[in-house]
């Protein structure tokens, strides 16, 4: 099983909500990702967890809070979010964080009104 | 710092004829070097890796790269294009010592004519 899988697949929230986004891996890897992508643009890190800890924070807002509950289960809580944070966002997952593949899951497509 | 450019935001080629991907990269250390392809409202999936074991690297759906540290390129190449094969490319790196992070390119739209 090389499925990372991500729940909702669209979600549409106003700027006062609070939602969570839920990725999912079951290939026993213990590193975990969240990235953002804007149309027509690459994926942006946001997040790294590494064996459960975060380990890369790349400065992003605090209406945006990772949680990694096990090593499967990686969540990404939003809160008071404006309208350029919609986007698409990707989850992935690499076997320890070291020279692995990244295998990334079909994103949630966000739109925050 | 590392960074990849990619050249041509956009790449039309006809089905059959060679699809020629370019990426440039900036390294200090040996890099570790990646081609992602995503279709459309999809993720990103793996075409193929560099990680310094052979210059040219075979991947996926025929694609292949190879690594010129003289040049600091890694150019995706696929001998015949397939109508299926379009979608956005991106180049991306990572250093050794923390391979965790990856930059991706800015991507390019590959276009199939019949």
């Amino acid at each position: 099983d090389t499925e990372v899988t991500q729940t909702p697949k669209h979600l549409v929230m106003g700027m006062t909500n609070k939602k969570s986004l839920k990725c999912e891996q079951h290939m026993g890897h213990r590193a975990m990702y969240w990235y953002k992508q804007k149309a027509k643009k690459p994926p942006e890190l946001m997040f790294v967890y590494s064996y459960e800890k975060l380990s890369i924070n790349e400065s992003v807002p605090s209406r945006f809070s990772p949680e990694c509950p096990n090593s499967s289960l990686l969540n990404l809580h939003l809160h008071a979010l404006q309208p350029e944070d919609s986007a698409l966002y990707l989850c992935a997952s690499s076997l320890d964080g070291y020279q692995e593949t990244q295998y990334f899951g079909p994103g949630t497509r966000l739109l925050v009104l | 710092a590392q960074s990849v450019t990619q050249l041509g935001s956009h790449v039309s080629v006809s089905e059959g004829a060679l699809v020629l991907l370019r990426c440039n990269y900036s390294s200090s250390v040996p890099p570790y070097l990646f081609w992602y392809v995503q279709y459309p409202n999809q993720g990103l999936q793996l075409l193929l890796k560099y990680t310094s074991a052979a210059t040219l690297v075979k991947g996926i759906n025929g694609f292949e790269a190879e690594f010129k540290k003289s040049e600091t390129s890694f150019h995706l190449t696929k001998p015949s294009a397939h109508m299926s094969d379009a979608a956005e490319y991106f180049c991306a790196v990572s250093e050794r010592s923390s391979a965790s992070k990856i930059i991706f390119g800015s991507g390019t739209r590959l276009s199939i004519r019949p």
